[in-house]
């Protein structure tokens, strides 16, 4: 079985600041790693996804995540964050590249001071 | 346009009475799904439908039911509400190409209140 743990229900930082947000999973087999972000009153949208190959993602908004296995985490970062920062994100993980079933990590809420 | 829609947005509805929530997609997508969102506990799936002829429960099916009336249109039943299906529900869709780019595509949500 699959399993998804972010640390932290919520994280604050200064606008400017590192953004760091952990994830670690749990798989049996070699997993899909995918980091969804919800703005106020939308749906999710997906920030970035790790299938094979390069273990260093980057994805929309200046976001990247890292994949390491020996970890079994998929920390998502940003070097410098913006007040549009502000939302949900969401870890991931699945068994296959279809994205077809998909486990949710509970949420990170992330917001900015100013 | 959007490409998922979902109706209705918002819906506040008593116990025990049949509420449907719909879902359209314009993606073209054969896999479609139902998920409800609370607070602290993320996105946990409810039913998925890999293509018209294909429905299967998901985590927490129980309490509810679902029609895939054609390849576009998803809906999701609560036979008779209760307090605690109060959640927001999303749907969301995919394909099944395996390719290194498929994603599930989220609609907006519905915020459903069982008073």
């Amino acid at each position: 079985a699959q399993s998804v743990t972010q640390l932290g229900s919520h994280v604050s930082v200064s606008e400017g600041a590192l953004v760091l947000l952990r994830c670690n999973y749990s798989s049996s087999v070699p997993p899909y790693l995918f980091w969804y972000v919800q703005y106020p009153n939308q749906g999710l949208q997906l920030l970035l996804k790790y299938t094979t190959g390069a273990t260093l993602v980057k994805g929309i908004n200046g976001f990247e995540a890292e994949f390491k296995k020996s970890e079994t985490s998929f920390h998502l970062t940003k070097p410098s964050a913006h007040m549009s920062d502000a939302a949900e994100y969401f870890c991931a993980v699945s068994e296959d590249s279809s994205a077809s079933k998909i486990i949710f990590g509970s949420g990170t809420r992330l917001s900015i001071r100013p | 346009d959007a490409d998922v829609t979902q109706t209705p947005r918002n819906r506040i509805t008593k116990t025990g009475k049949r509420i449907m929530l719909e879902c359209s997609q314009t993606k073209g997508h054969d896999r479609m799904y139902w998920y409800r969102q609370d607070p602290g506990l993320g996105l946990r799936l409810i039913y998925y439908s890999f293509d018209v002829k294909d429905i299967n429960k998901g985590e927490i099916s129980d309490g509810y039911s679902v029609s895939r009336q054609a390849q576009a249109k998803f809906s999701l039943s609560l036979e008779s509400a209760i307090p605690n299906q109060t959640a927001l529900y999303f749907c969301a869709t995919s394909t099944a190409r395996g390719a290194p780019r498929d994603e599930q595509f989220f609609g907006p949500g519905t915020r459903l209140t069982v008073l």
